[in-house]
């Protein structure tokens, strides 16, 4: 079965500073590999996504991940963070044969940022 | 384009009680899924429906149902409601499947007293 792993539950980071949360993941063939982000009160906005190709991703508001399929870890960077990326993080995986059993997520790491 | 609209934002009912949550996908998304957000179990994966059928299912007892129209707007059914399933209940939909990239609406929080 699919799991995934994040060792941190909380996080502080001063602003300004860079950011990097780890994911684990366990999964049978090449998963499918998701960040997700979650602010109070509301649901869950999609950072990035690997499905193949270039292990280094890109995504939104300045975020990127890299997926090692050596250490099965997918983990976030940011180079600089902002107090707006005070949040829940989310990692998840799923694989490519149709879904069956949805995506898996990781227990979160709830992000603070000092001033 | 319109996000992913659940309704009722709230709710609140008592134990044997049975509840609709009502998820109204992107326009052009065939995909919707379900999950369950508790603070102790996380985000879980309750089912997904395509094309108003059931594709996939997560570990949870019958009492979980729903069901999509043919406009892919899905309702989810809680009956015999008991104090364990207080949760939020986020609706995600996608073009093509559970697997893919989701969107996610902003939840159902619902309370059991």
């Amino acid at each position: 079965a699919q799991s995934v792993t994040q060792p941190d539950i909380h996080i502080t980071v001063s602003e300004g500073a860079s950011l990097e949360l780890r994911c684990n993941y366990s999964y049978g063939a090449t998963p499918y590999l998701f960040w997700y982000v979650q602010s109070p009160g509301q649901g869950l906005q999609l950072l990035l996504k690997y499905f193949s190709g270039d292990t280094l991703v890109q995504g939104i508001k300045g975020f990127e991940a890299e997926f090692k399929r050596s250490q099965s870890s997918f983990n976030l960077r940011k180079p600089s963070v902002h107090w707006s990326d005070a949040a829940e993080y989310f990692c998840a995986v799923g694989g490519p044969g149709g879904g069956a059993d949805g995506l898996t997520f990781g227990k979160g790491t709830h992000l603070i940022i000092q001033p | 384009k319109a996000g992913v609209t659940q309704t009722p934002r709230y709710l609140i009912k008592t134990r044997g009680q049975q509840v609709t949550l009502s998820c109204s996908p992107i326009s052009g998304h065939r995909s919707v899924s379900w999950y369950q957000q508790t603070p102790g179990q996380g985000l879980q994966f309750l089912f997904e429906y395509f094309s108003e059928t059931q594709r996939n299912k997560g570990n949870f007892p019958g009492r979980f149902s729903g069901r999509q129209f043919s406009n892919s707007r899905s309702e989810m059914n809680v009956s015999t409601l008991e104090l364990g399933d207080s949760a939020l209940y986020l609706c995600a939909s996608s073009r093509d499947g559970a697997n893919q990239p989701q969107h996610f609406g902003d939840g159902t929080r619902l309370s059991i007293l």
